[in-house]
């Protein structure tokens, strides 16, 4: 089945530190994969893709890279502001059809 | 352009009663989605209109949730009656066809109690 497993959380760091939130899948076929952000009060926001292998995706300082090999797409982001305090869900889709697969989600926090 | 609106964003009922939520998606994308979280749990996949049909109701839990789509606009999620596990953020989303052009609500967080 598809199926994606992401960083539990939550995680707080500093301000300027490194993050990194790891997310694996499981699909049939060649999925296109997804970092979605939901910042308080807001919906779910686009915040990069790759569609195939080896493809990074990037935005807002935040990249992630399509490994095939290791079922991987982590995110992220050298130094995190305060203002990137939000959810983060990794997701799939599977281009067959329109549906989304999530993970839970990791909420970060980012203090001064 | 207006996005994805959805009403309420909150609502709080009591086990066994009924409640309506509304997704109003962009205007012109023939693609609608339900989706929820339930607390802590991964954001799943309700069900999926094409314009006014059902395309994929594959995710509906059970008999309780009714969807709708008149018109092929605005869309309307019935939970009837309601029970405690029903509780959880119910999201929608719209899209003209292709996966990257989903955009996504707010969402409507519904409390069972």
């Amino acid at each position: 089945g598809n199926s994606v497993t992401q960083m539990e959380g939550p995680v707080t760091l500093s301000e300027e530190a490194f993050l990194t939130i790891n997310c694996t899948y499981t699909a049939t076929g060649y999925p296109s994969l997804f970092w979605y952000v939901q910042y308080p009060g807001e919906g779910l926001q686009l915040l990069l893709k790759a569609t195939k292998a080896d493809d990074k995706g990037s935005n807002k300082g935040f990249e992630a890279t399509y490994r095939k090999e290791t079922t991987s797409f982590h995110l992220e982001k050298g130094s995190v502001q305060v203002s990137d305090s939000a959810v983060y869900f990794c997701a799939l889709n599977r281009n067959t059809g329109n549906q989304f697969y999530f993970g839970t989600g990791t909420s970060l926090t980012v203090i001064p | 352009e207006a996005g994805v609106t959805q009403f309420p964003s909150h609502s709080v009922i009591e086990k066994g009663q009924t409640v309506t939520l509304r997704c109003d998606p962009i205007s012109g994308h023939d693609n609608l989605y339900w989706y929820r979280r339930v607390m802590g749990k991964e954001i799943k996949f309700l069900l999926h209109f094409v314009k006014e049909s059902k395309q994929d109701e594959s995710g509906m839990p059970n008999n309780r949730f009714l969807a709708e789509r008149t018109g092929g606009t605005y869309s309307t999620l019935k939970v009837q009656p309601a029970e405690l596990e029903d509780s959880g953020v119910y999201f929608c989303a719209s899209s003209q066809a292709r996966a990257e052009g989903y955009t996504f609500g707010s969402g409507t967080r519904l409390t069972v109690v």
